[in-house]
């Protein structure tokens, strides 16, 4: 069980919009670490979808954006796309009982119709 | 152009030992922190271990603690994990990341492209 819980699944049509979810807790997300998003295809390693709760890097397109409040953070995507057929996972930092933690969230796989 | 290349994965027994390396080229090695993640089979992505930049900070997921080593060679741009007492559980792709420092506001914003480790007998 992940220390971050997101929708084991998404789904819309071309040219709509989703969200995905991260919720977390006082120890991560509501401790006020940042919180990262990646994107993976299918056979291939993740790729740096969000960072910093909203940033894009370079070459990642403006349909993609993040967001945090609180002890949850989200993934919107807009003007659905085929290729955005994918896994989508956020990543936060947990300072717990047993130590500094990267912790990821379960992952949503994002299915476009 | 910036890569991180995984090496040392394969087929390894219970109990046994494995020692995975990443190659980094393209950037400044020796500034960035460095993660290690897996991936089981079918399964999401599980953090593995963090160094920091000069070695002097490292963590290590609750699962690997006391079994598993990372370690980096700024000199040779490398980035290391030692595997003991592998378990069935250990199975996975394992990528190594280049990332910001601990709960910092940069992710991982380069990855390697695995390397396999099969924990079977």
């Amino acid at each position: 069980q992940s220390v971050l819980t997101q929708p084991p699944s998404v789904s819309g049509a071309p040219g709509q919009r989703v969200t995905i979810s991260c919720t977390g807790s006082s120890s991560n997300i509501g401790a006020g670490y940042d919180v990262h998003w990646y994107q993976q295809l299918p056979g291939t390693a993740p790729k740096l979808l969000i960072y910093g709760n909203s940033n894009r890097p370079s070459g990642v397109p403006d349909r993609f954006s993040g967001s945090k409040s609180g002890t949850s953070a989200s993934l919107a995507i807009t003007g659905l796309q085929a290729e955005d057929e994918a896994d989508y996972y956020c990543q936060s930092y947990d300072s717990s009982l047993s130590g500094p933690h990267v912790v990821f969230g379960g992952g949503t796989k994002l299915t476009v119709l | 152009e910036v890569q991180l290349v995984e090496s040392g994965g394969g087929l390894v027994q219970p109990g046994g030992s494995l020692r995975l390396s990443c190659a980094a080229s393209g950037f400044t090695f020796s500034s960035y922190s460095m993660n290690w993640v897996r991936q089981a089979p079918g399964k999401g992505l599980e953090w593995v271990s963090y160094i920091s930049s000069s070695s002097s900070t490292i963590y290590y997921a609750d699962s690997v603690k006391g079994r598993f080593t990372i370690s980096r060679d700024n000199a040779k741009n490398s980035l290391y994990l030692q595997m003991n007492s592998l378990r069935d559980e250990d199975t996975a792709v394992y990528y190594c990341a280049r990332g910001g420092d601990y709960g910092g506001p940069l992710g991982m914003d380069v990855w390697g492209q695995g390397t396999t480790v099969t924990v079977s007998s």
